[in-house]
């Protein structure tokens, strides 16, 4: 069945240490996402990408990194940078500037701080 | 800027109905409605786009009011399945093809 992997499902941090998040999909979608989710704020754009080799900021990009080299893959990194990186990350993929086509979402993976 | 959802949070009993309300500050092109279980992947539930029809399914539906620009998704006769946070995600132009996220409603339903 075609859907998104997003692994580990629970990720811990050391002060001072970059973490990265894994994203698969296999959907044949051009288009990816990365959002944060924090108790009572909903969704928040991370990053997304549209197509290979290109990707942009979304609303809260710092701190972040990411890399878009293959289409099934948009791995994100939490970087030393985001003091505050304990939230629940969602990916997700959609087909490529569609506005009347869905966004398919990964099971997540839950940031904390050891 | 994020659509204001209301209300924020609403408790029914099963087979009572229930309306999200969905408001942008910004022209909307479509908005999309997902279902979120504590801890799970948000579910996709419908889309309206500008100038379209009204969406349903079983008993849940959605409107859209483009000069309002606002949407309602109405639940009907709700069920024990239909607890969750419910969001909104709108589209307002641009190239760039992004959604932005209500803050959710909370839907319980009990027994």
């Amino acid at each position: 069945d075609g859907g998104i992997t997003q692994s580990p499902k629970y990720l811990f941090r050391k002060e001072g240490q970059n973490v990265t998040l894994s994203c698969e999909q296999n959907l044949n979608h051009d288009a990816m996402y990365w959002y944060r989710q924090d108790p009572g704020q909903g969704l928040r754009l991370i990053y997304y990408s549209q197509i290979v080799n290109d990707f942009q900021k979304g609303d809260i990009a710092e701190g972040y990194s990411v890399s878009r080299e293959k289409k099934e893959s948009f791995p994100l990194t939490v970087t030393s940078a985001q003091k505050n990186p304990t939230a629940f990350y969602l990916c997700a993929s959609s087909i490529r500037e569609a506005i009347n086509q869905p966004q398919h979402f990964g099971d997540g993976t839950r940031l904390s701080i050891l | 800027q994020q659509p204001v959802q209301s209300p924020q949070a609403v408790i029914l009993r099963e087979g009572e109905d229930a309306v999200i309300n969905c408001s942008s500050s910004k022209a909307l092109y479509s908005v999309h409605w997902y279902r979120q279980k504590h801890g799970e992947a948000p579910i996709f539930l419908m889309i309206l786009l500008k100038g379209g029809e009204q969406k349903g399914h079983d008993k849940i539906s959605a409107s859209f009011n483009e000069k309002k620009q606002q949407s309602s998704l109405y639940l009907t006769a709700s069920q024990l399945s239909y607890s969750g946070t419910y969001f909104c995600g709108t589209y307002s132009g641009g190239s760039n093809y992004k959604l932005t996220f209500g803050k959710g409603t909370l839907l319980t339903v009990n027994p």
